[in-house]
């Protein structure tokens, strides 16, 4: 079955601008989870989205939003780009509770640049 | 609360030679573990998990990582890499009451000819 799809698999933005990724998770799989990862901080925890709802949340300030749609894909968003915010934004899903509790599986990842 | 620790930022091994990545944690109850691997330009692959049945958990392509609670570590082994293992490996422990994951700073593998 298809993997966890990310898009776009990269992008370059300007300081200021905003920036929409998108995230399809595995058919079924309706949690999803996002990540950022840079060289400085590693892989950092940004939220994740289960049934619509955000049920956890990282420690990022406001700037960085998401949502999920019914059909359990994902959006997050950044707005008022910053430098520091050039990463590599990781998006996973994972199965229902009782069959494979807090396995994630990843996508390839969407590269953001911000100059 | 919970925290990884990878003890090393880079290893070099020869082909053909074993590998060690070390991993410490630190959790307040009976934690999940995982390692996951990511090569270059790609997102991160899921090698093995412990979720408290046996203490020597073996994955994918050869790795196996065993868990001491005694020692609070879950080092990741493979007996004779192969060029293909270059990559980087997150030892990653279950976090806060929602589940979410804890990763470590990431060991980096180079494997020599």
């Amino acid at each position: 079955k298809a993997g966890v799809t990310q898009t776009p698999r990269y992008l370059i933005k300007t300081r200021g601008q905003q920036v929409t990724l998108s995230c399809s998770p595995i058919s079924g799989h309706r949690s999803v989870s996002w990540y950022q990862q840079t060289p400085g901080q590693g892989l950092q925890f940004l939220f994740e989205y289960f049934s619509e709802t955000q049920r956890n949340k990282g420690n990022f300030p406001g700037r960085f939003s998401g949502r999920q749609f019914s059909n359990s894909r994902s959006e997050m968003n950044v707005s008022t780009l910053e430098l520091g915010d050039s990463a590599l934004y990781l998006c996973a899903s994972r199965p229902p509770q009782v069959s494979g509790a807090n396995v994630l599986t990843f996508g390839a990842g969407s590269r953001l640049t911000v100059l | 609360a919970q925290s990884v620790t990878q003890l090393d930022s880079h290893v070099s091994v020869s082909e053909g030679t074993p590998v060690l990545l070390r991993c410490n944690y630190s959790s307040s109850y009976s934690p999940s573990l995982f390692w996951y691997v990511q090569h270059p330009n790609k997102g991160l692959q899921l090698l093995l998990k412990y979720t408290s049945a046996a203490t020597l958990v073996k994955g994918i392509n050869g790795f196996e990582a065993e868990f001491k609670k005694s020692e609070t570590s879950f080092h990741l082994t493979k007996p004779s890499a192969h060029m293909s293992d270059a990559a980087e490996y997150f030892c990653v422990v279950t976090g806060g009451s929602q589940g979410n994951l804890i990763f470590g700073k990431g060991t980096k593998l180079s494997v020599k000819p």
